[in-house]
């Protein structure tokens, strides 16, 4: 069973745009939901990461918004430039220490074009 | 900056080998992690450690095996390579709960 749902699949957006990927989850335990960055041959990196008890994170041109009620987070590129080509995967995690771990979307390849 | 650091970038192997992937982290974390990386499927978690000679199942650990003797030190092991154990190989670290992980640069596996 799919616990975190991504889409879409893929993503095609001209240089100075706005990407944006979304996520849904069904375990309501879930309490920290990061976002990675995967360029290719690289593996991924943390890009930004909210926990539920605000509703939106911005860091430069990355901004993650959460709604809780609705189980939904999304992340939006604004001013989407070719740099920013690459896979994205959301991701959440249950709290609690001992056996930590993150359960992630199947990923989303964004291709930003000139 | 943490550095998690897989042993090798690409690995040809042949079906029925023993195969040892390694991965080491530099920053005392307590959780590692292996996942593989296939097309369409993302990432899927084999095996995770949150303390040395600890090892839990992830979600697909069948036909494989992992060691942790040292903190820093986390191994995969395909206990005998099948062609559909080819794919990418993604080692992580985290200090736990909150704190994200840190991935290595991947092994792309192949088994002929």
């Amino acid at each position: 069973q799919q616990q975190v749902k991504q889409s879409p699949q893929s993503l095609i957006v001209q240089k100075g745009g706005i990407s944006i990927i979304n996520c849904a989850y069904e375990n309501t335990a879930f309490d920290y939901f990061p976002w990675y960055q995967q360029f290719p041959g690289k593996g991924p990196a943390l890009l930004i990461a909210i926990r539920p008890d605000v509703s939106e994170k911005k860091e430069g041109r990355f901004t993650i918004s959460f709604n809780k009620s609705a189980k939904q987070f999304s992340l939006h590129i604004m001013d989407s430039q070719p740099g920013d080509s690459a896979t994205y995967f959301c991701a959440a995690s249950t709290p609690g220490a001992g056996s930590y771990q993150l359960t992630f979307g199947k990923g989303t390849k964004l291709s930003v074009i000139p | 900056d943490v550095k998690v650091t897989q042993s090798s970038r690409y690995l040809v192997k042949r079906t029925g080998e023993k195969v040892f992937l390694e991965c080491v982290q530099d920053m005392d974390h307590e959780n590692m992690f292996w996942y593989r990386q296939d097309p369409g499927l993302g990432l899927r978690l084999i095996y995770f450690s949150y303390d040395v000679k600890m090892k839990e199942k992830g979600d697909i650990p069948e036909g494989y095996s992992v060691s942790r003797e040292k903190k820093e030190r986390f191994s995969l092991i395909l206990e005998s390579a099948s062609t559909n154990q080819t794919s990418m190989y993604l080692c992580a670290s985290s200090f736990g709960w909150g704190y994200g992980y840190t991935f290595g640069s991947g092994t792309r596996l192949t088994v002929v």
